[in-house]
């Protein structure tokens, strides 16, 4: 099946600093991305959803300032949390869509946990 | 948009016995509808999925049942087995998008 490659799987940072997640579409063009973040014991909500070689659109109430994505190829999709801060804390994940929108299965990355210490 | 409500959070049965977790949606329009198991710290992994064109798919112990009138559907999880406890999130499309159920957990005791 379709897999969506996600690194880094776990990242401990001090506040103030950026980090960088990548997720890359290994046997699929992933024409969308989709970022999500999931805090302990809660539902996976969507930050921002990106189009290749366009900008992100971000849900209400998400920083695009601070959470950066960038989509430059069908392949590869990065989230930059810029500043973070102890409440950014939580579970990423990816998910790569073929551009079939409302009725094909999302291909998930593995996440990467971040803790901003 | 699309408002998708899953119920109940928190399920505990028996090992061999039935559980079922139910979703119910707002958009009409959604025609695609997949069910998640995630375990802890892990990714969401596609355990069945309905599109509505059916009223209902069965894989193994697994099987989902769609109302499109009533706009809800379920997932039925037959014979559980401790290995199926985990936190089951169902979803719905949302312009492009997918939206996830509050998810529920489920734990199967042995």
């Amino acid at each position: 099946g379709a897999v969506v490659s996600q690194h880094p799987s776990w990242v401990i940072c001090k506040s103030g600093t950026s980090v960088k997640i990548e997720c890359r579409s290994l046997d699929f063009q992933a024409t969308t991305m989709f970022w999500y973040r999931q805090f302990p014991k809660q539902s996976l909500m969507l930050m921002a959803t990106s189009n290749e070689g366009s900008k992100a659109t971000y849900e209400q109430g998400v920083e695009k300032d601070k959470f950066l994505i960038n989509h430059a190829s069908l392949t590869l999709s990065t989230l930059t949390v810029t500043s973070a801060h102890p409440e950014d804390s939580s579970f990423y994940i990816c998910s790569g869509g073929s551009g079939r929108g409302r009725s094909s299965p999302l291909h998930f990355g593995n996440g990467t946990r971040l803790t901003v210490t | 948009g699309e408002n998708v409500e899953q119920h109940p959070s928190t399920l505990s049965v028996q090992e061999g016995d039935s559980a079922v977790i139910k979703c119910t949606y707002s958009d009409s329009a959604s025609n695609y509808f997949p069910w998640y198991k995630q375990e802890l710290g892990k990714r969401p992994q596609l355990i069945i999925d309905i599109r509505s064109n059916v009223g209902e798919k069965k894989d193994q112990r697994i099987a989902v049942t769609l109302n499109k009138t009533a706009k809800h559907f379920s997932l039925h999880i037959t014979e559980t087995q401790p290995e199926d406890s985990a936190v089951y999130f169902c979803a719905a499309p949302n312009n492009n998008d997918m939206r996830f159920g509050a998810g529920t957990r489920l734990t199967v005791k042995p």
